[in-house]
């Protein structure tokens, strides 16, 4: 069992490209959710979604964009990125709002 | 607001001895908590959680986490450290909205010397 795929593991791209994280998981959890970690800011929400079909805006989701056609699959789009969105991008998946919350690789986004 | 605080950037014990990992939080209503371990360049993996029920939780690797409302916290405990143990932890509580976020301290690097 995979659990939650990330790709790619890491990505140096210019300043005004456009980029999509992807995030695959094949538990058949409802929810899931991305968040990015910096350094002395720990984790925080961007986007979330309780199921296919719908999502939700998190505490930071200026300059990002996801979507959910399915359970599996919840990619993460940077329409034109800057240097603030360096950071590693982590996505996650629950059963339930309730439930604990598991973990992908990663995605270490630099941006020049 | 609800927040989570992890008052020390970095606990430092010996192997052999317990270690503590502290964790306060403020919340309206009842706290959803968990702990969460990362090792360098991985994931979060989940440790544990208290949802409801007995305040002396116990997960994986041999930790274990003491829920205590007055004071409200969530303290990781281990009675013997590893140096494996050695990481970064996080300690998490759910948003009480619809979004089912968890909202994380700034993490506590925990570093086990031989």
């Amino acid at each position: 069992i995979a659990g939650i795929t990330q790709a790619p593991t890491s990505q140096i791209l210019a300043a005004g490209r456009r980029m999509t994280l992807r995030c695959t998981q094949d538990m058949r959890h409802n929810a899931m959710y991305w968040y990015r970690q910096d350094l002395g800011l720990g984790l925080r929400l961007i986007h979330y979604s309780n199921t296919a079909g719908t999502t939700g805006k998190g505490e930071v989701p200026d300059g990002y964009s996801v979507s959910r056609a399915n359970t599996d699959d919840f990619p993460l789009t940077l329409a034109s990125a800057v240097p603030s969105q360096t950071s590693v991008y982590f996505c996650a998946s629950s059963s339930t709002l309730y439930n604990e919350q598991f973990f992908g690789p990663g995605t270490r986004l630099t941006v020049l | 607001a609800q927040s989570v605080a992890q008052p020390e950037d970095q606990v430092n014990v010996a192997e052999g001895n317990p270690l503590t990992v502290k964790c306060t939080y403020s919340v309206s209503g009842n706290p959803y908590l968990f702990w969460y371990v990362q090792y360098p360049n991985r994931g979060l993996q989940f440790l544990l959680k208290y949802i409801t029920g007995d305040n002396l939780v116990k997960g994986s690797y041999g930790f274990e986490a003491e829920f205590n409302k007055s004071q409200t916290s969530f303290h990781l405990k281990k009675p013997s450290a590893l140096v494996s143990d050695s990481a970064l932890y996080f300690c998490a509580v759910r948003d009480m909205s619809n979004t089912g976020k968890l909202i994380f301290g700034q993490g506590t690097t925990l570093q086990v010397k031989p």
